[in-house]
């Protein structure tokens, strides 16, 4: 079974531009999870969609965003991109929304300049 | 805000040898989770505990969840080069609109 794949892999940006990020979760699996990971913060929670659905939300700005498609394929959007951007940016997938497993994708890397 | 607190922050130990990474915090978790990360790859989920108390054992790794449910614990016995990696606990709260919130991590190199 294929793993969840996320797209690019990596992405240099300017500030002031927006950016899309890509996850494919694994087959089957309904819920995906948005990460961003810094040196600084470690690992910290964006939000996470089930069936199209926001189900929960991690205490980001309204800049970071995101969707998920009927075929469980989601999206994350940041607008107005600023240099504290600049991330490791991870989607997990799940079965479903109150499953404890989850995985994780390789990321995107995202510079902003 | 929830906040888990990982002791040590960095772990540089021999082959062989034994270690105990802490997971601790002031708040309820209904699970906790521990995942290893190597450089340029998503974590990777190891274990999940859920009852207070617990303990799970997957090879050389042992996993604690404490009785109260705030803390954990992950004792790796006669580390290998291979356990390198960045470890991470994640706690799922109890109440509000975090799905995890994740440790601070431990950064481990165990030296050949």
């Amino acid at each position: 079974k294929a793993g969840v794949t996320q797209t690019p892999r990596y992405l240099i940006k300017t500030r002031g531009q927006q950016v899309t990020l890509s996850c494919s979760p694994i087959s089957g699996h309904r819920s995906v999870s948005w990460y961003q990971q810094t040196p600084g913060q470690g690992l910290q929670f964006l939000f996470e969609y089930f069936s199209e659905t926001q189900r929960n939300k991690g205490n980001f700005p309204g800049r970071f965003s995101g969707r998920q498609f009927s075929n469980s394929r989601s999206e994350m959007n940041v607008s107005t991109l600023e240099l504290g951007d600049s991330a490791l940016y991870l989607c997990a997938s799940s079965l479903v929304s109150s499953s404890y497993e989850q995985y994780f994708g390789p990321g995107t890397r995202l510079t902003v300049t | 805000t929830q906040l888990l607190e990982q002791s040590p922050q960095f772990l540089s130990i021999q082959e062989g040898e034994n270690l105990t990474v802490y997971c601790n915090s002031s708040s309820v978790f209904s699970s906790l989770q521990w995942y290893r990360q190597e450089p340029g790859e998503g974590p990777v989920l190891l274990v999940t505990v859920v009852t207070g108390g617990e303990v799970k054992k997957l090879k050389r790794l042992t996993f604690q969840f404490g009785d109260a449910r705030k803390d954990s614990s992950l004792h790796i016995t006669a580390a290998q080069p291979g356990d390198t990696g960045l470890y991470l606990c994640a706690g799922a709260p109890t109440s509000g609109t975090y799905k995890y919130i994740f440790g601070t991590g431990t950064r481990l190199k165990v030296l050949a």
